[in-house]
């Protein structure tokens, strides 16, 4: 079964700054996609960046890059310029291709220092 | 246009009860999927239903079921709640099944 990995509980990160959080995953298989979305208090998960694994240049969204090594099951999210927005909860995420079913990480809770 | 909808957005029930959740799905998307996250963890899938039908199953047990209807809009049912059903009931929808998922804002359950 995929699993996927958020070894860190909470991360912290200075305004304008840049952080990076880490995201590991297992499986077997070769065509899948990965997601980072963000939870603010609000609840309402939003998606931040998607990487297909077929594709091997990093997706880049403004403020918002992965690095992704498909032979290591990395995806880690960097953030550069950090504004005080972007606090919040991170949750890695990973869908087979062909299946509906997506798997969350436990998250990483991010805070924006001033 | 109006995104993912849910509702309501707070119950509290006591064991043994039945509870219904609501979504509403984004315009334009046929395709809904539910998501339970207790806390401090991260989201896991219980079905996706497409077509009114159940597409895909999580590992949770029969208690959980679903409907979905000609609107596209679907609701979760949970039957003899326990304890550890409290949390939050996420919906989530696509064009598609296999679509990019976007979510609402969440039902936050609690079981008494």
């Amino acid at each position: 079964a995929q699993t996927v990995t958020q070894s860190q509980p909470e991360m912290s990160v200075q305004e304008a700054e840049t952080v990076t959080l880490s995201c590991t995953y297992d499986t077997s298989e070769s065509d899948y996609y990965l997601f980072w979305y963000k939870q603010p208090p609000s609840r309402q998960m939003i998606l931040v960046i998607r990487q297909e694994a077929y594709k091997q240049q990093n997706a880049t969204e403004n403020r918002f890059s992965v690095n992704f090594q498909k032979a290591a099951k990395s995806f880690s999210l960097k953030i550069s310029d950090s504004q005080l927005g972007d606090a919040a909860m991170y949750f890695c995420a990973y869908r087979s291709a062909g299946n509906n079913d997506m798997r969350f990480g436990a998250g990483t809770r991010l805070t924006v220092k001033p | 246009d109006a995104g993912v909808t849910q509702s309501p957005t707070h119950l509290i029930k006591t064991r043994g009860q039945q509870v219904t959740l609501r979504c509403s799905p984004k315009s334009g998307h046929d395709t809904v999927s539910w998501y339970q996250q207790a806390l401090g963890q991260g989201p896991q899938f219980i079905f996706q239903y497409y077509e009114e039908e159940e597409r895909q199953r999580g590992n949770f047990p029969d208690r959980f079921s679903g409907h979905q209807f000609p609107n596209y809009s679907s609701e979760l049912n949970v039957n003899a709640l326990l304890l550890g059903d409290s949390a939050l009931y996420l919906c989530a929808s696509s064009s598609g099944p296999l679509g990019e998922q976007f979510f609402g804002p969440g039902t936050r359950l609690t079981v008494l």
